[in-house]
């Protein structure tokens, strides 16, 4: 079966620190892969996707960005933090695009 | 106008009730049609799909209706472990094209 890693499930960081987040998919081969973010009591805003190695596309400018260096592992990266970062993010896979996404665990992110 | 929309409630229902979440959307090309259900502080859970005839899991129903655009969730005799925000998502079956609403808040008072 499928199961999908998340990681940090919790972090705090000052404004101007790097992120990185990592997310990895096991089970499944060549999945789409998104990345997610949650405001507090707000939806999910889609942030990056994948549909391949290497092959990534922005949904929202901003400082964050998103990398896919092996076929089951995706990273999301900021070189400087904002406060206006913080948030839930959540990674997610799906087989392809008719079929339902499954989410990792969530990572909440807090920006001091 | 937005993808997906719902009626964020919030929904306090007693123990034991009927209670129906609809959520409609704008595009008539979507495909793919699911409820899901968050916790508080959790990731969201696919609850179920959504198909064209209607379906049933336990206590849950689900149905589409294409003409009109829109998707309802049916939770039978409700229970405490109910309460949560149930999003409604809709797919245009390509990569990035997941349309998520905002969620129906549901509380189940014993």
């Amino acid at each position: 079966s499928q199961t999908i890693h998340q990681w940090p499930a919790t972090l705090v960081q000052p404004v101007g620190s790097p992120l990185s987040l990592e997310c990895t998919v096991e089970g499944t081969s060549n999945p789409n892969l998104y990345w997610y973010r949650q405001a507090a009591g707000r939806g999910l805003q889609l942030l990056f996707y994948s549909v391949g190695i290497g092959q990534i596309s922005s949904e929202v400018p901003q400082n964050l960005s998103a990398s896919r260096p092996q076929d089951r592992q995706f990273i999301l990266s900021s070189k400087k933090l904002l406060l206006s970062d913080s948030g839930f993010y959540l990674c997610a896979w799906s087989i392809q695009g008719s079929q339902p996404q499954h989410f990792g665990d969530g990572t909440r992110l807090s920006i001091l | 106008r937005k993808e997906v929309e719902q009626d964020p409630g919030p929904f306090n229902v007693p123990e034991g009730a009927t209670v129906a979440f609809n959520c409609t959307y704008s595009n008539s090309a979507s495909q793919s049609f699911f409820w899901y259900r968050q916790d508080c502080r959790k990731e969201p859970k696919l609850l179920m799909s959504v198909y064209s005839s209607g379906n049933e899991d336990g206590r849950f129903t689900a149905q589409l209706n294409r003409a009109s655009q829109y998707i309802s969730l049916l939770i039978r005799d409700s229970k405490l472990s109910d309460s949560a925000t149930y999003l409604c998502v809709v797919s245009r079956g390509t990569g990035n094209q997941f349309y998520f609403g905002t969620g129906t808040s549901l509380t189940v008072i014993p």
